[in-house]
C-alpha cells in the first residue's frame, strides 16, 4: 500500500543551526505535501504545505521543497529556537478519490539552548 | 472562529464498553477526518467523511468501529465493545472543501482498563 517514510526520528540541534526533514512518498499519484507541528499533549498544526506545481515554497524561517521525479520532499528550519522543539510530521496527499491523507512516522527535534 | 473542537478530551472505558468520541468542525467546514495515533507513532487515516455521507472508511477495522457525520450536530466516531488495543489518541480533523488544508483538533485520548 502507499507510505510515507521520514527520516530522522530524532534529531537534535543547536540553538541558532538549521534543521532538516526528510520524506518520501511511493504514490506517485500524490500531489498535495502538508507538513505538521505536534506539541505535547495537542493535536497538529499545519506549518507549511506544498502542492506539486511547485518545486519550493518559503514561508520565514521554514522552507519545504519537492522533487516529484524522486518522490522526496524536505522541510527546512533556519535559525532555530528552543520553541521549536516537537515533533514534526510530513504528510502525502493523493488526490484519486479517496482524498486519503498518509503521514510520516514523525521527527522528534530538540532545540538546544 | 473557533478551532475544530473535540470531546470529551480525556475518556476511560473498561473492556467491553462503548466510546463514543465527538467532533465538531471549523464553523464553515464540510469535511471531516478522522485518525488514530499510538504513543510515539504518526497518525493513521481512518475515515473521511462529507455531511451525511462516507467517502473514504478505508482505515477503518471492518468491526467494532463506525463513524458518522449527521446534519446538524457533530461527527461521531463510535467503538463498541472496546478492547485495550484501542486505547490511543484520536484526533478530528476537518476543511472546507476536498483536497484542501487539514485543521485539527486536541484530540481525545481514549484508555481502555
Amino acid at each position: 500500500g502507499e507510505n510515507v517514510e521520514q527520516h530522522p526520528s530524532t534529531l537534535s540541534v543547536q540553538e541558532g543551526d538549521s534543521a532538516v526533514i526528510k520524506c518520501t512518498y511511493s504514490d506517485s499519484a500524490s500531489n498535495y505535501f502538508p507538513w505538521y507541528k505536534q506539541e505535547l499533549g495537542k493535536g497538529p498544526q499545519l506549518i507549511i504545505d506544498i502542492r506539486s506545481n511547485v518545486g519550493e515554497k518559503k514561508d520565514q524561517r521554514i522552507a519545504v521543497t519537492l522533487n516529484k521525479t524522486a518522490k522526496h520532499f524536505s522541510l527546512h528550519i533556519t535559525e532555530t529556537q528552543p520553541e521549536d522543539s516537537a515533533v514534526y510530521f510530513c504528510a502525502a496527499t493523493a488526490n484519486t478519490g479517496g482524498f486519503k491523507t498518509i503521514f510520516g512516522a514523525g521527527t522528534r527535534l530538540f532545540v538546544k539552548a | 472562529n473557533a478551532g475544530v473542537m473535540q470531546n470529551p478530551r480525556h475518556l476511560v472505558r473498561r473492556r467491553g464498553q462503548e466510546a463514543r468520541l465527538r467532533c465538531s468542525p471549523m464553523k464553515g467546514h464540510s469535511h471531516v477526518y478522522w485518525y488514530r495515533q499510538l504513543p510515539e507513532e504518526g497518525l493513521k487515516f481512518m475515515v473521511y467523511l462529507q455531511k451525511e455521507n462516507i467517502i473514504d472508511e478505508s482505515g477503518m477495522p471492518k468491526e467494532r468501529f463506525s463513524a458518522e457525520f449527521p446534519k446538524e450536530g457533530p461527527s461521531i466516531l463510535r467503538i463498541q465493545q472496546v478492547v485495550r488495543g484501542d486505547s490511543a489518541a484520536y484526533f478530528c480533523a476537518s476543511s472546507p472543501r476536498d483536497f484542501d488544508i487539514q485543521y485539527f483538533g486536541a484530540g481525545t485520548r481514549l484508555s481502555v482498563l
